[in-house]
């Protein structure tokens, strides 16, 4: 069975530190990741999917099919970064799991 | 830009009660979700609907049941509720394949069963 772990359930950094926000899959088969982001008060909507290799908002994440990961990362993190994050995968002939989620808190 | 609207924010309700909760989208989807939120357990599937009057079971089905007469239209029903469905409902849309297609989200029903 499709299974993701996202290890941290609350995250600090500072303002301009890096942000790496870590997620773990399990999955035989060819998978697809993403990443939703949830602000607050605002509904949850997709950030970035591995399927499309660009950045959005800064962020980035690499598939890593040999360690199974698809970590989210930003080399400067910034105050609005500030929210839910919820790692999610695909699978063959199913639908969307999603991991328990990360709560970001960016410092000033 | 996709709608999805969830009928109500905020929902109190009676141990025991029926209820229903209602989500609309307006962009044509084939594909409606069903999840439940709850801190430290993320998103949780209950139910899916891949077309009108087709559903599948998600990953906590238990307690829960929906409709879907319309295309636009997916309803979850607790047919007797009870506290421990005390949570956040979010509902979501998409179109084409399931397991690659972005989901468009509602804003939440925050219920209450007391």
């Amino acid at each position: 069975a499709q299974r993701v772990t996202q290890p941290e359930k609350l995250l600090s950094v500072f303002k301009g530190a890096p942000v790496e926000l870590k997620c773990n899959y399990s999955y035989s088969g060819s998978p697809e990741l993403f990443w939703y982001v949830q602000y607050s008060r605002q509904r949850l909507q997709l950030l970035l999917r591995h399927i499309s290799r660009e950045s959005i908002k800064g962020f980035t994440a690499d598939l890593n099919k040999g360690e199974t990961s698809f970590h989210l990362k930003k080399p400067f993190a910034q105050e609005e970064d500030s929210a839910m994050y919820y790692c999610a995968l695909g699978t063959s002939g199913s639908r969307l799991t999603f991991g328990e989620g990360t709560q970001l808190t960016v410092n000033p | 830009d996709v709608k999805v609207t969830q009928s109500s924010r905020y929902l109190v309700k009676r141990t025991g009660e029926k209820v229903f909760l209602e989500c609309v989208q307006d962009m044509d989807h084939e594909n409606m979700f069903w999840y439940r939120q709850d801190p430290g357990l993320g998103l949780r599937l209950i139910y899916f609907s891949y077309d009108v009057k087709m559903k599948e079971k998600g990953d906590i089905p238990e307690g829960y049941s929906v409709s879907r007469e319309k295309k636009e239209r997916f309803s979850l029903i607790l047919e007797s509720a009870s506290t421990n469905q005390t949570s956040m409902y979010l509902c979501a849309s998409s179109s084409g394949q399931i397991n690659n297609s972005p989901l468009h989200f509602g804003n939440g029903t925050r219920l209450t069963v007391t």
